[in-house]
């Protein structure tokens, strides 16, 4: 059974540039949850999806967006890119969030550095 | 206060002796409860997750939960040298993942 897939796995952007990364959940998860891994902050919440609908949201500024497919593939966003924003990105799946029992599992992460 | 509180590391053992990490939480309403191993330069690795109270073992290690404390655990028993990683408490609500900080855990042979 394939696990989560992400890519691309390494970048390096220019600042005010964007950067698109992919998240292909574990088949037949629906829930896909994005973190950013910082040696200063460590893992934060960026978003949730489930179903195509985003259930909740962490404290990132606009910059940062994302969106799920039907086919519960995911992408995020990043645009005007600063040095700051350069970190892992994680994604998560699991079959439904939340829910007591359901085990969250995390791909290998996109490393994105900002020069 | 902070969300998920791990005890401060680093925490160093000796080869074969027990590894005992320790976690708080402040939402009464998590559901889940999980710890993850991360290598350095390496993504998070479930090795154990729990939602009812009391103690559940998985090979060498075992999760204890005790929901009225809002209190996790994690020991690691005979522990060896791969063991040497951070550990990473997380709880779920609101369908996101709350991390503790991480206690670096290092095996000495």
């Amino acid at each position: 059974k394939a696990g989560v897939t992400q890519t691309p796995r390494y970048l390096i952007k220019t600042r005010g540039q964007q950067v698109t990364l992919s998240c292909s959940p574990i088949s037949g998860h629906r829930s896909v949850s994005w973190y950013q891994q910082t040696p200063g902050q460590g893992l934060q919440f960026l978003f949730e999806y489930f179903s195509e609908t985003q259930r909740n949201k962490g404290n990132f500024p606009g910059r940062f967006s994302g969106r799920q497919f039907s086919n519960s593939r995911s992408e995020m966003n990043v645009s005007t890119l600063e040095l700051g924003d350069s970190a892992l990105y994680l994604c998560a799946s699991s079959l439904e969030g939340e829910a007591a029992g359901n085990t969250i599992y995390f791909g290998e992460g996109s490393w994105l550095t900002v020069v | 206060q902070k969300e998920v509180e791990q005890n401060s590391g680093p925490l160093s053992v000796p080869e074969g002796a027990i590894a005992s990490l320790n976690c708080t939480y402040s939402d009464r309403g998590s559901q889940s409860f999980f710890w993850y191993r991360q290598y350095s330069g390496k993504s998070p690795e479930l090795i154990m997750f729990i939602y009812s109270n009391g103690d559940k073992e998985d090979g060498r290690f075992t999760a204890q939960l005790n929901k009225a404390s809002q209190y996790v655990s994690l020991l690691i028993r005979d522990s060896q040298p791969s063991d040497s990683a951070t550990y990473l408490c997380a709880v779920t609500n609101d369908y996101k993942l709350s991390f503790g900080a991480g206690t670096t855990v290092t095996v000495r042979a």
